[in-house]
């Protein structure tokens, strides 16, 4: 079965500090992969979204940036966070044509 | 600009009464219309989910109601139970090929009083 793997769960970094988190899945093949963030009491706001090696879309113009150096790998990175980059993140995959949207377990970021 | 609506932002419910979370969407192109239940702390999880060439779906107490040409959708739970209470998403797909952006809602957080 497919599993989705991110973390860490929890993060509290300082301003202007470096930030890398890093999402897997496992049992599935070539998956479109997103990074999502939700702040406190808000919608989703989809950040980036890939669909293969290598190949990053940014939807919000941002300090952040995106990667993915294997297939079944995301990462978000950012090289000096803002207070304003706190946040819930989420990554998710999906499978080619099926729509559905699976979501792993988030990482509370708190910029402080 | 919110191309998928919802409402209401929060919504307070009595046990055993029925919830009722509506949204509304304007490209005529979306094709796959899920909803999504978040509970604090983890990641959304999807509930259900209907494609336009139905008018209603139902899954236990979750009833999905579709209508196409007011371009609108809502989600309908039955005896709605405190175990209920969470934050529920739709959201809506464009048929694009093999990459499936999903366009979310802003939620509605829903209490069940016991």
């Amino acid at each position: 079965s497919q599993t989705i793997h991110q973390w860490p769960a929890t993060l509290v970094q300082p301003v202007g500090s470096p930030l890398s988190l890093e999402c897997t899945v496992e049992g599935t093949s070539n998956p479109n992969l997103y990074w999502y963030r939700q702040a406190a009491g808000r919608g989703l706001q989809l950040l980036f979204y890939s669909v293969g090696i290598g190949q990053i879309s940014s939807e919000v113009p941002q300090n952040l940036s995106a990667s993915r150096p294997q297939d079944r790998q995301f990462i978000l990175s950012s090289k000096k966070l803002l207070l304003s980059d706190s946040g819930f993140y989420l990554c998710a995959w999906s499978v080619g044509s099926n729509t559905e949207a699976f979501f792993g377990q988030g990482t509370r970021l708190t910029v402080v | 600009q919110q191309q998928v609506k919802q409402s209401p932002q929060s919504l307070i419910v009595q046990k055993g009464g029925i919830s009722i979370i509506n949204c509304a969407y304007e490209n005529t192109a979306f094709d796959y219309f899920p909803w999504y239940q978040q509970f604090p702390g983890k990641g959304p999880a999807l509930l259900i989910a209907i494609r336009p060439d139905v008018s209603e779906k139902k899954e236990g107490r979750f009833t999905i109601s579709f209508n196409k040409s007011a371009k609108q959708f809502s989600l309908h739970i039955m005896d709605s139970q405190p175990g209920d209470s969470a934050t529920y998403f739709c959201a809506a797909s464009p048929n694009a090929g093999n990459n499936r952006k999903l366009i979310w809602g802003l939620g509605t957080s829903l209490a069940v009083n016991p």
